[in-house]
């Protein structure tokens, strides 16, 4: 079944602003992934946010965990051109390790 | 070190033909996962080798569907027949054999986009 859903569905910015992406989920998660996918390009891992941590940052992103309300969210700050990408979020199903993914939020950083 | 590769990066079929798909994982990865991504739709597991054996294929939609990694070493996944709803970016990723808590050894491919018209 479905874990992650992101949304917005899509997002279209100018470059220099901040883009945030939510992510619900419905069962108990140990950790939690967003992925960027490129347009023909395979997924890339960019971060992992683990149950007991509630934010996280690396370079321009910013992650934050909410388990009581099993939500995270994606924030990229001054964005650039080059972050039009679809972010995918994704927990592991069941007990094992396998991500699974949501739709995504399809972002459109205008120069 | 080369990534995960997939062929072709297109395929455009109609209804009723049959399609493979390759994938040759990062080599030594002993794991290896197909996906598949329908326009505007989640992106949805389908199975997942371990060496040659099929761990877990829960997600492969129906019989039209068969995944083989014959040796170990790439995948093929065959549609036969293809259907309009087969149309949608189809993506392999390979890990190494490890620590199964490690998430960071996850490498996908740049997928093949198939449509099926």
């Amino acid at each position: 079944s479905q874990q992650g859903e992101e949304d917005p569905q899509a997002l279209s910015i100018q470059e220099g602003e901040n883009a945030t992406m939510n992510c619900s989920y419905k069962t108990s998660i140990n950790n939690l992934q967003w992925y960027r996918q490129n347009s023909g390009r395979g997924l890339v891992h960019l971060i992992l946010i683990r149950s007991n941590e509630r934010e996280k940052h690396s370079g321009r992103l910013r992650v934050t965990l909410d388990t009581s309300k099993k939500s995270s969210s994606l924030l990229i700050t001054a964005s650039r051109a080059a972050d039009t990408a679809s972010y995918f979020c994704a927990t592991y199903r069941g007990g094992s390790y396998i991500p699974t993914f949501g739709r995504g939020t399809s972002l459109i950083v205008h120069p | 070190e080369a990534g995960v590769t997939q062929f072709p990066s297109h395929s455009v079929i109609e209804k009723g033909q049959t399609v493979t798909l390759r994938c040759d994982p990062i080599s030594g990865h002993d794991n290896l996962y197909w996906y598949r991504r329908v326009m505007g739709k989640e992106i949805k597991f389908l199975l997942h080798f371990v060496k040659e054996s099929k761990q877990d294929e829960s997600g492969m939609p129906n019989n039209r569907f068969l995944a083989e990694r014959t040796g170990g070493t790439y995948s093929t996944l065959k549609v036969q027949p293809a259907e309009l709803e087969d149309s949608g970016v189809y993506f392999c990723a390979s890990s190494p054999l490890g620590d199964p808590k490690d998430p960071y050894g996850y490498t996908f491919g740049s997928g093949t986009r198939l449509t099926v018209v």
